[in-house]
């Protein structure tokens, strides 16, 4: 079964660091996502992306952060400079469709540690 | 008020029992509804799709009351397997780009 892969699974970095993760999303699927979900709390939307531009971001992603869609088989979460609180869980998503019919599939996520 | 909200549990039923978790969402545009599963420290899953006829998949069935603005799943004959995290999930508008997640109710099945 096609599926969405992750790279790191962990990542620790230090404050101020650039760190980016990566996702391979499956291969026939248009529509990207980041979602976060910080250790106990629920899974927050990031930003969504489509014919290589962002479609709708949430507050959360400020202009620390950046996606990118490099060689048409990767897409990338760059955060430019990590604060203590961008540690959590970060998942990667992809869809074929939109609106009624589309569902999520998810990576298994990186987990990110900002010491 | 949350944009998609959920009791957050948990709940402790015992195997075999019957189970019910509602969910209300805020925007009346809201276009997709989905429930999705999470295990500790896993990816969400895709549970079922929630569809204004209702719609049933095994022991699980969801019902979606648009005009009250709430999605419900029920879960028959539970198993030890079904205890996770159960993520109400809805699509914001007709454009799909934002997909909200609820916080989740926390299921655990005692044998």
């Amino acid at each position: 079964e096609p599926e969405v892969t992750q790279t790191p699974s962990h990542q620790v970095t230090q404050m101020g660091q650039e760190v980016i993760l990566r996702c391979v999303p499956i291969s026939n699927h248009l529509y990207f996502y980041w979602y976060r979900q910080i250790l106990g709390q629920k899974v927050e939307f990031l930003v969504s992306f489509y014919n290589n531009e962002i479609s709708e971001k949430s507050e959360i992603f400020d202009d620390q952060f950046s996606v990118e869609r490099p060689d048409g088989s990767n897409f990338t979460l760059k955060i430019r400079s990590t604060k203590l609180e961008d540690s959590a869980m970060y998942f990667c998503a992809s869809s074929a469709d939109r609106g009624s019919n589309e569902k999520l599939f998810f990576g298994s996520g990186t987990q990110l540690s900002v010491l | 008020r949350k944009e998609v909200e959920q009791d957050p549990g948990p709940f402790n039923v015992p195997e075999g029992a019957t189970v019910a978790f509602n969910c209300t969402y805020s925007n009346s545009a809201s276009q997709s509804f989905f429930w999705y599963r999470q295990d500790c420290r896993k990816e969400p899953k895709l549970l079922m799709s929630v569809y204004s006829s209702g719609n049933e998949d095994g022991r699980f069935t969801a019902q979606l009351n648009r005009a009250s603005q709430y999605i419900s799943l029920l879960i028959r004959d539970s198993k030890l397997s079904d205890s996770a995290t159960y993520l109400c999930v809805v699509s914001q508008d007709s454009s799909a780009s934002k997909i909200i997640f609820g916080s989740g109710t926390r299921l655990s099945i005692r044998p």
